[in-house]
């Protein structure tokens, strides 16, 4: 079964970007779709985006000006950047493949917006 | 926006059948997927495609989604189900969507 694993750094002051990565073992990042999805605490769900095996993107209405996510097939690894950041995106933020449902995910990394 | 609504929380004795609704407009002509989600734990998939169980996941799951409303039944619930349920939607104008999320208590 395939692994993911998210990475980065747990504290982000306001108004600057976050940068996560996932690393996948067990598969081949050109193949499949690869999602972020973030829980803030306590709370539910919310998807933030994929990206298809050739690095073709679609996000949340809500995120889109903000996200970006990128492939590095060469590491195996997909990123996520969220820039502007605001005390609203503090959350554990999860990697997982798919894109109509996600079967696979990594253990998440919580995310702390604070100066 | 595209909203789905789950109740906040449910109640089951074990052994019981547990069932968690989730409502959104015309749900049925879309794809609707759950998962569980135990604390401190990452989602599992555990229905996909309205009502399909991924390998390694009891039989005692099981999804429907018609109308307005997809439903998760749990049959013959145990403890070890105690956790909260999230059911989420997906198709090409709505792209992805979750639920709020359901509390399941076995009591």
């Amino acid at each position: 079964q395939m692994q993911l694993q998210e990475s980065g750094p747990g504290l982000v002051k306001p108004s600057e970007t976050l940068s996560l990565t996932c690393t996948v073992s067990g598969g081949s990042i050109s193949s499949y779709y690869w999602s972020w999805i973030r829980q803030p605490p306590g709370k539910g769900l919310e998807w933030i985006g994929y990206s298809d095996y050739s690095g073709s993107t679609n996000f949340n209405p809500s995120l889109k000006s903000r996200a970006t996510i990128s492939l590095d097939t060469s590491k195996n690894q997909f990123s996520l950047k969220l820039s502007s950041v605001t005390a609203a995106d503090t959350a554990v933020y999860y990697c997982a493949t798919g894109m109509y449902y996600f079967e696979s995910w990594g253990q998440g990394t919580l995310v702390t917006v604070s100066s | 926006s595209y909203e789905l609504t789950q109740p906040p929380s449910v109640s089951v004795s074990p052994g019981q059948t547990a069932s968690i609704t989730c409502s959104g407009d015309k749900l049925g002509s879309k794809f609707a997927c759950w998962y569980q989600q135990k604390p401190g734990q990452s989602p599992v998939l555990i229905i996909y495609q309205d009502n399909k169980r991924p390998s390694g996941i009891p039989e005692r799951f099981s999804g429907s989604n018609s109308g307005n409303t997809a439903t998760l039944t749990i049959s013959g619930t145990q403890a070890m189900d105690e956790a909260d349920f999230y059911c989420q939607a997906w198709d090409s104008s709505t792209e992805v969507v979750f639920g709020g999320g359901t509390k399941l208590t076995v009591l």
